[in-house]
């Protein structure tokens, strides 16, 4: 069964700084792999995917993430924090022959000013 | 733009009691998914329909039941609410296929007293 493990329920960065959130999956097969953000009441919004193309992904606010099939991780970084940033992240997967799609615990983002 | 919306952002029930959460979408989208989150556990699959008046299980679904009469609309029922159920629900649909994104509704925090 496939699962992933985001490192670090608590992720504190100052403003400007390099934003590193880690999430390790455990798959036998090449999974799809997700990575979301939710602000403050709201529901789930998708920051990017990896499909199978490209193993560096670009997504929305300037986020990105590698795939590392040797490391079995897909860590979302992104170069210079803003306040906005601030939000819980999750990481999710599903493989190619399941609809299920399973999430990490979450890592709550703060950004310091 | 895909949207996902839930019937209640906020909900306060008394233990016992019948509890309706309706989520709807815009999109014409085949699949929908309740979801339960708590802290420092994700999210977790309660109940997931494939298309209209098809069900399946999740990880959680003692307790829940679903109904999906439309295909834009997804209920999720607390058959008789526990203070246990008191979370965040939160609904989401996708087009069917494993590399697709779910898109998510606002969420609905429901409180058992």
């Amino acid at each position: 069964a496939q699962s992933v493990t985001q490192l670090g329920s608590h992720v504190s960065v100052s403003e400007g700084a390099l934003v590193l959130l880690r999430c390790n999956y455990s798959s036998s097969v090449p999974p799809y792999l997700f990575w979301y953000v939710q602000y403050p009441n709201q529901g789930l919004q998708l920051l990017l995917k990896y499909t199978s193309a490209a193993t560096l992904v670009k997504g929305i606010n300037g986020f990105e993430a590698e795939f590392k099939k040797s490391e079995t991780s897909f860590h979302l970084t992104k170069p210079s924090a803003h306040m906005s940033d601030a939000a819980e992240y999750f990481c999710a997967v599903t493989l190619y022959n399941n609809n299920d799609m399973r999430f990490g615990a979450g890592t709550r983002l703060t950004v310091k000013p | 733009d895909v949207k996902v919306t839930q019937s209640s952002r906020y909900l306060v029930k008394r233990t016992g009691e019948k509890v309706f959460l309706e989520c709807v979408q815009d999109m014409d989208h085949e699949n929908m998914f309740w979801y339960r989150q708590d802290p420092g556990l994700g999210l977790r699959l309660i109940y997931f329909s494939y298309d209209v008046k098809m069900k399946e299980k999740g990880d959680i679904p003692e307790g829940y039941s679903v109904s999906r009469e439309k295909k834009e609309r997804f209920s999720l029922i607390l058959e008789s609410a526990s203070t246990n159920q008191t979370s965040m629900y939160l609904c989401a649909s996708r087009v069917p296929g494993q590399a697709k994104e779910q898109y998510f509704g606002p969420g609905t925090r429901l409180t058992v007293t």
